[in-house]
């Protein structure tokens, strides 16, 4: 089992440029989940997915979107990039939604917005 | 705003002295977990915590859950170069129910 994958690993974009997040799981979860770290931040939830086809805002979702593609993907999507979304980007999957689950990371993405 | 405080921010060690990160709510927590971040790496699971004093250990860590539920701690003793990283609590209050909150984290450096 690969886990939770995400691609790119690295990516600079210049301002107003857009890219989407790939993330994939093979766990057969329910749950999937995009944070992003910053420096003494901690993670921050930005969109969440609780099963296939419903998708909820987190904690900071403005200027991102997201889609649950299906069961094993769930991707995001920043429409025009700004300095202020240069972060590391983590996916995450867990069994079921709620907060007795732990979840899974995947290895991170850390885009810089030049 | 963070629902959990995490006190230290930073924390730098001899090798072999005992390290111990708080985890700190207002409010009264349904659960906690802890988290495992190497350099570089991303955030592991390590424990979840989820009855009043309750105390959980994992060879030299040891986790505790405090009385009232509103507070949490990680103790490493006698700490190696391994245990380098950060060290995040989240905890099961959510806003809506479906996610959890995680601390800004404790960065551990240890000094062989």
């Amino acid at each position: 089992n690969a886990g939770v994958t995400q691609t790119p690993k690295f990516q600079v974009l210049k301002t107003g440029q857009s890219m989407t997040l790939q993330c994939a799981q093979d766990m057969n979860h329910n749950s999937m989940y995009w944070y992003r770290q910053d420096p003494g931040m901690g993670l921050r939830l930005i969109y969440y997915s609780a099963s296939e086809g419903t998708t909820d805002k987190g904690e900071v979702p403005n200027g991102y979107n997201v889609s649950r593609l299906n069961k094993r993907e769930f991707s995001l999507r920043l429409e025009s990039a700004a300095p202020s979304q240069t972060s590391v980007y983590f996916c995450a999957s867990s069994v079921t939604s709620g907060p007795s689950y732990e979840q899974y990371f995947g290895p991170g993405t850390r885009l810089t917005v030049t | 705003g963070q629902q959990v405080m995490q006190i230290p921010q930073y924390q730098h060690v001899q090798e072999g002295e005992d390290f111990t990160t708080y985890c700190n709510s207002s409010t009264t927590l349904s659960n906690i977990q802890w988290y495992k971040q190497r350099p570089g790496g991303h955030p592991v699971f390590l424990i979840q915590l989820v009855k009043s004093g309750e105390v959980k250990k994992q060879k030299r860590l040891t986790f505790q859950f405090g009385e009232a539920k509103k507070n949490s701690s990680l103790h490493i003793t006698a700490t190696q170069t391994t245990d380098v990283g950060t060290y995040f609590c989240a905890d099961g209050q959510t806003y809506n129910n479906n996610d959890m909150r995680f601390g800004a984290g404790t960065r551990l450096t240890v000094k062989p």
